[in-house]
């Protein structure tokens, strides 16, 4: 199981851009590495995922190395209301997916 | 568009209960996913449900238990509650357990279960 490492925590002012990394350096080709935040106490909400290419939506980027071995999510215009916890999951395939959470980076954006 | 809804939202019970949280999927999802998440911590897989069968299981004694319904939506069951069960369970739907690319998650608000 391909597990992730990410920073425990990080700031960011309002307005810049929020980069969150996340390693992965077991991926292995069928894992895909998808993304999820939480606010307080609240159900973890979807934010992207991808597999090779980079993905980007209306939330954020995600910027995927070419040997698939890190990841970065960017958040173009960070907001007081993306502070959260990130969560940055490898999710592989055994016949269903099976998610493996980590501790997750928690996101300060300060005004 | 009704997202994922879990009853109830808060629950108190005592050491060696029995309970029952139930889970409605978002419209259009087929897969329901529980999670246990103990306060501090990222949510831990339980195990997942689609057509009416326990597909995939994560590191859970037989304590816990589920079911789904023909309308897909799930319970979850704990037995001889423990302190430690106390946590917040979250559900997760997904559309087609397994394919790639269907299969996100979304969560619902959860369910705070507090053992006394």
């Amino acid at each position: 199981d391909a597990k992730t490492t990410q920073p425990t925590s990080m700031d960011c002012a309002e307005g810049r851009a929020a980069n969150l990394p996340c390693n992965h350096s077991t991926i292995s080709g069928n894992e895909y590495v998808y993304w999820y935040r939480q606010i307080h106490s609240q159900g973890p909400q979807y934010i992207i995922h991808g597999l090779k290419n980079n993905e980007t939506n209306e939330m954020a980027s995600l910027i995927i190395t070419e040997d698939r071995k890190s990841s970065t999510l960017i958040l173009p215009h960070a907001t007081l209301r993306d502070t959260a916890v990130y969560y940055c999951i490898v999710r592989f395939y055994t016949g269903g997916f099976k998610t493996i959470f980590g501790a997750g980076t928690r996101l300060f954006v300060k005004a | 568009d009704a997202g994922v809804t879990q009853s109830p939202t808060h629950l108190i019970k005592t050491r060696g209960q029995q309970v029952t949280l139930r889970c409605s999927p978002k419209s259009g999802h087929d897969t329901v996913s529980w999670y246990q998440q103990a306060l501090g911590q990222g949510p831990q897989f339980i195990f997942q449900y689609y057509e009416e069968e326990e597909r995939q299981r994560g590191n859970f004694p037989d304590r816990f238990s589920g079911h789904q319904f023909p309308n897909y939506s799930s319970e979850l069951n704990v037995n001889a509650l423990l302190l430690g069960d106390s946590a917040l369970y979250l559900c997760a739907s997904s559309l087609k357990a397994g394919a790639p690319d269907t299969d996100t998650q979304y969560f619902g608000p959860g369910t705070r279960l507090t053992v006394l």
